[in-house]
């Protein structure tokens, strides 16, 4: 089945800094992928909807400029979170969708700005 | 706005007990449903979806899901659970009569089984 890979996992940075992640279909092309946040209890919050080719398409107050989405190939959308801050720690998760195998999620990746 | 609201946010039973969980989204259009699994430490995978049809969907490990549009509600159950169904639970809804929308999700349900 579809596959999508997360990387990092994991990440610690110190304030003020930019940390990138990636989001890769591994065995099939996906034109369109959508990155969430989750909150500790809480559901997954849509950030954008990031397009091949496309400038990515950002939910109601999400700031664009802080969360820099980049879906230059079918199979790699990137999510990067500058100047972070601890306010930004979080869960984040990415979903690419096929029309085969509909949505197929990320691991998500675990940001902690110290 | 379209929303997704479960009711039971956190849900403790014991093993073979029967399991239903709620979901209800508010939108007067045509709707694709779906239900995710989290096993802890793990990515959300689907368990069952509705896009058209029988209104009574079947999942894997078990679960089915009813559509009852006339209550715009998409209820998860399971005749029997056990330990291993110990997860967070997600109801979502995409927009639209094909599957391309963004998916929007309810708060999700923890569940959690005694043995």
């Amino acid at each position: 089945g579809a596959v999508v890979s997360q990387h990092p996992s994991r990440v610690i940075c110190k304030s003020g800094t930019s940390v990138k992640i990636e989001c890769r279909s591994l065995d099939f092309q996906a034109t369109t992928m959508f990155w969430y946040r989750q909150f500790p209890k809480k559901s997954l919050m849509l950030m954008a909807t990031s397009n091949e080719g496309s400038k990515a398409t950002y939910e109601q107050g999400v700031e664009k400029d802080k969360f820099l989405i980049n879906h230059a190939s079918l199979t790699l959308s990137t999510l990067t979170v500058t100047s972070a801050h601890p306010e930004d720690s979080s869960f984040y998760i990415c979903s690419a969708l096929t029309d085969r195998n509909g949505y197929t999620f990320g691991s998500g990746t675990r940001l902690t700005v110290v | 706005a379209q929303s997704v609201s479960q009711h039971n946010h956190h849900v403790i039973l014991s093993e073979a007990a029967s399991l239903e969980l709620g979901c209800n989204y508010s939108y007067g259009g045509t709707v694709n449903l779906f239900w995710y699994v989290q096993y802890p430490g793990q990515h959300l995978q689907l368990l069952l979806k509705y896009f058209s049809g029988d209104p009574l969907v079947k999942g894997i490990k078990g679960f089915e899901a009813e559509f009852i549009k006339s209550k715009f509600s998409f209820n998860l159950r399971k005749p029997s659970v056990q330990w291993s169904d110990t997860a967070e639970y997600f109801c979502a809804v995409s927009l639209g009569s094909s599957n391309t929308g963004k998916l929007i999700f309810g708060q999700g349900t923890t569940l959690q089984v005694k043995p």
